[in-house]
C-alpha cells in the first residue's frame, strides 16, 4: 500500500496566492520528500525533510513536519502559472531503500 | 540535470509479446526504482535495487522482471505483454548518503498493449 497520502487532490488558484498541499503518511520514516511532475514526464526533486527537523525553506517553497501526526505540508508562496504541475510526496518507510510515493496534487495555478 | 535515459520513450506493442524497457544513468548511483504510473496520476513502485546483483519487488505486485548486472543498467522486461500493462513506467536511480535518498528520474516509457 502506498505510504503518503496527498490532501487535497486537485487545487485551483489564481496566480500571486499562496498553495498548500498536505501528506500524511502510515510507518515510521527517516526522511519526506516532495516532488514535482509536469504533464506526466519524469519527476523533479524539490525538497527533503529529515526526521528530526520540523521546517525547511527552499525559495518559495517551505515543508513542515510533524512526526507525531505523521503528516507534512508543502507551502508555495506566490504561485506562478509556471508552478502549475502535480506535487508528490515520498518517504522511505523508514528503509534505506524504497521511496514510496502518494497519489499525488494536481495544482492548476490561473494567469 | 541527472543523467538518467529511459527507452524507448513510447512503444505500442501487440498482445503476447516480450518486451525490455531500458533505463541506464551514468551518476553512479547505488539504488535504482522502478514505477508504474496509472493515468490518474499515483506512481507504484515495482521493483528496486540496491547495488549491482540485488533486486527487490515493490509494493506493487507485477509481471515484470528486472536485472542489474551493472551500476549503470536497469533493465525491465516483460515476458507476455498484456492490455492490463499499459500504463506509464517510470525509472529513477537514487542519491545521497546513508538513509537519505533523493531520487532522479527518467522521461518515462509509456507503453501501449493492443
Amino acid at each position: 500500500s502506498q505510504q503518503g497520502e496527498e490532501d487535497p487532490q486537485a487545487l485551483s488558484i489564481q496566480e500571486g496566492e499562496n498553495a498548500t498541499m498536505n501528506c500524511s503518511y502510515k510507518t515510521s520514516i527517516n526522511n519526506l520528500q516532495w516532488y514535482r511532475q509536469n504533464s506526466g514526464r519524469g519527476l523533479v526533486h524539490l525538497i527533503l525533510i529529515r526526521s528530526n527537523e520540523r521546517e525547511k525553506h527552499s525559495g518559495r517553497l517551505r515543508v513542515t513536519l510533524d512526526t507525531s501526526k505523521k503528516s507534512s505540508s508543502l507551502l508555495i508562496t506566490a504561485s506562478r502559472a509556471a508552478d502549475t504541475a502535480s506535487y508528490f510526496c515520498a518517504t522511505d518507510g523508514g528503509s534505506n531503500y524504497k521511496l514510496t510515493f502518494g497519489k499525488g496534487t494536481l495544482l492548476t495555478v490561473n494567469p | 540535470e541527472a543523467d538518467i535515459y529511459q527507452t524507448p520513450r513510447y512503444l505500442v506493442i501487440g498482445t503476447g509479446k516480450k518486451i525490455t524497457l531500458e533505463c541506464s544513468q551514468t551518476m553512479g548511483h547505488d539504488k535504482m526504482y522502478w514505477y508504474q504510473q496509472d493515468p490518474g496520476m499515483e506512481l507504484h513502485l515495482i521493483h528496486y535495487s540496491y547495488g549491482v546483483n540485488s533486486t527487490e519487488k515493490g509494493d506493487l505486485s507485477s509481471e515484470s522482471t528486472v536485472s542489474r548486472i551493472r551500476t549503470e543498467h536497469f533493465p525491465l522486461t516483460l515476458e507476455s505483454a498484456r492490455p492490463s500493462h499499459t500504463s506509464q513506467y517510470l525509472c529513477a536511480s537514487g542519491a545521497g548518503t546513508g538513509r537519505h535518498t533523493e531520487a532522479f528520474f527518467g522521461q518515462g516509457t509509456r507503453l501501449t498493449v493492443v
